[in-house]
């Protein structure tokens, strides 16, 4: 079975400063990696994926993520951060050859990025 | 377009009370399953489902119940609340073929059981 670890729960940041968040996974078959983006009491939204082909994964909103194989990385990062941003951000890797190809995500812990002015 | 209705979005339960927690979408997609959230602890899968008549339990399935008798509909049911249970409840639904990779999620109902 696969896992998600989220390395920081909390990301601070000024605005108009980058951020990246951080995501490694483990599993030792290919899969295929999510961000998504929770906004207060509301659900969550697709912010990126990557399937299979670029490592680079560029998202809605400005945000783009980069799959490192050898690292099992799936790292977030925006150059230039908006208030607006200030959100839960999930990371989520799904097994494509698990649970009779359902495809269900394994979600992680989640990072709350705060934008200060 | 609907997408993922949830209701209700707020309720408060005395221990030992039952519940249902509705989830209707309106995409006619097969995949359908029940988040609960807390903090710290992300996304952990209750139940879900492949398809009508197709049920099967996530991480977390003790304390609740699903059916899938349509399509459109999962509900989510709590026999006895716990205060273990006070938690927010996501619904999510997807698509199979070209959409299966991108889930669906409701707003979400906050539970609080007392």
């Amino acid at each position: 079975a696969q896992s998600v670890t989220q390395l920081d729960s909390q990301v601070p940041v000024f605005e108009e400063a980058p951020v990246e968040l951080r995501c490694n996974y483990s599993s030792s078959v290919s899969v295929y990696l999510f961000w998504y983006v929770q906004y207060p009491n509301q659900g969550l939204q697709l912010l990126l994926k990557y399937l299979s082909g670029s490592t680079l994964v560029k998202g809605i909103n400005g945000f783009e993520a980069e799959f490192n194989k050898s690292q099992t990385s799936f790292h977030l990062r925006k150059p230039s951060v908006h208030i607006s941003d200030t959100a839960e951000y999930f990371c989520a890797v799904s097994d494509p050859s698990g649970s009779g190809g359902s495809y269900i995500p394994t979600f992680g812990r989640g990072t709350s990025l705060i934008v200060h002015p | 377009n609907a997408g993922v209705t949830q209701t209700p979005k707020f309720q408060v339960l005395k221990t030992g009370q039952s519940m249902t927690l509705q989830c209707a979408q309106d995409m006619n997609h097969e995949y359908m399953s029940w988040y609960r959230q807390d903090p710290g602890m992300g996304l952990r899968l209750i139940h879900y489902s492949v398809g009508a008549g197709i049920t099967d339990q996530g991480e977390v399935p003790n304390g609740y119940n699903v059916s899938r008798s349509t399509t459109e509909d999962f509900p989510l049911r709590l026999l006895s609340a716990a205060p273990s249970q006070t938690s927010v409840y996501f619904c999510a639904s997807r698509g199979g073929h070209s959409t299966w990779n991108t889930i669906y999620f409701g707003e979400g109902s906050w539970l609080t059981v007392v």
